[in-house]
């Protein structure tokens, strides 16, 4: 079936600089990836929504600036954290829409998520 | 505007006995309904869905849900609980008909604790 892949799992960095957080669909093209943040112990909540060959669309109250995210191919988005500060401290984790027809096509596929800390 | 309301925010239940979770929905429409599980440090997997046609739907796991419009709720069910099965559960809303290209509107969740 249908794989969403993350990298990295973990990533530990210092306040004010900035991280990279890839999402790639493994198997199958994914014109349209979403970004979710997840605080401790708190639900999913999405981020943006990341266009493949055009800008993002950002939720209300995500700093685009902030959280710059890049979707350059059909298989890869990048959302890039800059100048983190510890606050920024969270899981993010990405989905992708599967396609084709059936059920892989009405199926939506998370990646395995990445922790990151800013100390 | 669609959204869930969870309202446990933690069970706790025996291995072997039975597992519910509960789930209100609000919709504009008429609504698709998932249910997800995030073990520890995990991704998300899908347990089941539900997109207007029977109103039982049977999962992986042998989870099922119940659909029922006269009470907005999509409850989460397993007649005997697994030690495995220890781990956070969403109850999530789409924003669209269900298609894998709408947003997904997650529930605070529940934390399910599975005691031997």
């Amino acid at each position: 079936g249908a794989v969403v892949s993350q990298h990295p799992s973990w990533v530990i960095c210092k306040s004010g600089t900035s991280v990279k957080i890839e999402c790639r669909s493994l198997d199958f093209q994914a014109t349209t990836m979403f970004w979710y943040r997840q605080f401790p112990k708190k639900s999913l909540m999405l981020m943006a929504t990341s266009n493949e060959g055009s800008k993002a669309t950002y939720e209300q109250g995500v700093e685009k600036d902030k959280f710059l995210i890049n979707h350059a191919s059909l298989t890869l988005s990048t959302l890039t954290v800059t100048s983190a500060h510890p606050e920024d401290s969270s899981f993010y984790i990405c989905s992708a829409p599967g396609t084709g027809t059936g059920v892989e096509g009405n199926t939506i596929y998370f990646g395995e998520g990445s922790w990151l800390t800013v100390v | 505007a669609q959204s869930v309301t969870q309202l446990d925010s933690h069970v706790s239940v025996s291995e072997g006995t039975p597992v519910l979770l509960r789930c209100n929905y609000s919709s504009s429409y008429s609504p698709s309904l998932f249910w997800y599980v995030q073990h520890p440090n995990k991704g998300l997997q899908l347990l089941l869905k539900y997109t207007s046609a029977a109103t039982l739907v049977k999962g992986i796991n042998g989870f099922e849900a119940e659909f029922k419009k006269s009470e907005t709720s999509f409850h989460l069910t397993k007649p005997s609980a697994h030690m495995s099965d220890a781990a956070e559960y969403f109850c999530v809303v789409s924003d669209g008909y269900g298609g894998a290209t709408n947003k997904l509107i997650f529930g605070t969740g529940t934390l399910l604790a599975v005691q031997p």
